[in-house]
């Protein structure tokens, strides 16, 4: 079935480093991707999307490119600030359904 | 403009028990879906309503779950005879129209815990 993976275990790193958050998928056809976020308190909410291959979806300074040979989709940010502190989901609508396939999240805690 | 709601926001139950979660989506959605996210996990899907009908409810976990959209609007979670196991955070979420490509909009989500 649909599938996603995300990179094990919490994410800890300093204000201004570089973040790459990694995601991988499995999935029948062509799928649209997602990543949604879930900041301390808050509900969950699209940070970015693409919906074919060799997209690149943005948004706040992040970005993720849809890799079709390597099925990855991968987030990365330049220069982290602490309010990126937050809980970070890949997401996948395989082609022909109506229903998101989640990975389990990685928690990204930025130190000043 | 108003987002997705959900009602309560808590709910403390006792196990054998029913209890029902409510969601009212984003005025002029067409779809709507329930989600269950289990601490430490990402979302599961469980059902996903076009207008007044559930296109897919392959994600039910068994029968003791039900939702209804009897209006296109506001959904209703039942869940009967309630066990342990079902403590989680219910998610509802809402889209335009219900392409795969479309973003899902999320309420806040009602945390169920059965006693």
């Amino acid at each position: 079935g649909d599938s996603v993976t995300q990179m094990e275990g919490p994410v800890t790193l300093s204000e201004e480093a570089f973040l790459t958050i990694n995601c991988t998928y499995t999935a029948t056809g062509y799928p649209s991707l997602f990543w949604y976020v879930q900041y301390p308190g808050e509900g969950l909410q699209l940070l970015l999307k693409a919906t074919k291959a060799d997209d690149k979806g943005s948004n706040k300074g992040f970005e993720a490119t849809y890799r079709k040979e390597t099925t990855s989709f991968h987030l990365e940010k330049g220069s982290v600030q602490v309010s990126d502190s937050a809980v970070y989901f890949c997401a996948l609508n395989a082609a022909g359904n109506n229903r998101l396939a989640f990975g389990k999240g990685n928690q990204v805690v930025v130190i000043p | 403009g108003a987002g997705v709601s959900q009602t309560p926001s808590n709910k403390v139950t006792e196990k054998g028990k029913y209890v029902e979660l409510r969601c009212d989506p984003i005025s002029g959605h067409t779809a709507l879906y329930w989600y269950r996210q289990s601490l430490g996990q990402g979302p599961e899907f469980l059902i996903y309503f076009q207008g007044t009908g559930a296109a897919d409810d392959s994600g039910l976990p068994n029968d003791r779950f039900f939702a209804v959209r009897p209006e296109g609007s506001v959904s209703t979670l039942k869940i009967q005879r309630t066990e342990r196991g079902d403590s989680a955070v219910y998610l509802c979420a809402s889209s335009l129209g219900g392409g795969g490509a479309e973003t899902q909009y999320f309420g806040p989500g009602t945390r169920l815990l059965v006693l």
